[in-house]
């Protein structure tokens, strides 16, 4: 699986759109790009997936690069309950189900 | 709320004990995984459970035993832990194990303490 770099953190005021980049410059052409978030104390939580096309759900929206080497996850109306490590996976090839996390990035949103 | 549920949510043992860690999920997935979490550092993948037979070991010493009683159970029973073990264990489940075009799903995790 590729691997992924992310800024170690990011800061960002309540109610704005909180935009976290992530490189994948050596993603292969069936890895797909993944969004996970894990607040203190829990699980990781599932937040987006795409292949090629940019992503909306009710959580967030993902846009991929063309080349596909990079990406962004946009929280358009950023909460305190937002605040959380956020981590950009690139995989699936092999298909082996699995998942490799980097250090992910720590978005504190202020009030 | 999570649909994937670990139990217990924390333990505490010493290093001759043997105990063991929970994780149930009724999503009908038939892949589910093992992550160790250190404090402050990513979550690592320990195992894979593929329609309950382990098709990944990630080079997880043996003190580490998981068992897929059933597509919605896992195990993962520990004997003679060491301090360096103290962490957080987490359970994740997704619908296929081979669909790179999966999510998976995690429980919030057994903080486990060796003493």
């Amino acid at each position: 699986d590729a691997k992924t770099t992310q800024p170690t953190s990011m800061d960002c005021a309540e109610g704005r759109a909180a935009n976290l980049p992530c490189n994948h410059s050596t993603i292969s052409g069936n890895e797909y790009v993944y969004w996970y978030r894990q607040i203190h104390s829990q699980g990781p939580q599932y937040i987006i997936h795409g292949l090629k096309n940019n992503e909306t759900n009710e959580m967030a929206s993902l846009i991929i690069t063309e080349d596909r080497k990079s990406s962004t996850l946009i929280l358009p109306h950023a909460t305190l309950r937002d605040t959380a490590v956020y981590y950009c996976i690139a995989a699936g090839s092999g298909n082996t189900g699995k998942l490799i996390f980097g250090q992910g990035t720590t978005l504190q949103v202020k009030p | 709320d999570t649909e994937v549920t670990q139990t217990p949510k924390h333990l505490v043992m010493g290093m001759t004990n043997k105990k063991s860690l929970k994780c149930e999920q009724h999503m009908g997935h038939r892949a589910m995984y093992w992550y160790k979490q250190k404090a402050k550092k990513p979550p690592e993948l320990m195992f894979v459970y593929s329609y309950e037979k382990l098709s990944i070991n990630e080079s997880v010493p043996s003190r580490f035993s998981p068992e897929c009683p059933n597509s919605s159970l896992l195990n993962l029973h520990l004997h003679a832990l060491q301090p360096e073990d103290s962490a957080l264990y987490l359970c994740a489940s997704s619908q296929e194990p081979t669909g790179i075009n999966q999510p998976q799903h995690f429980g919030d995790g057994t903080r486990l303490s060796i003493l």
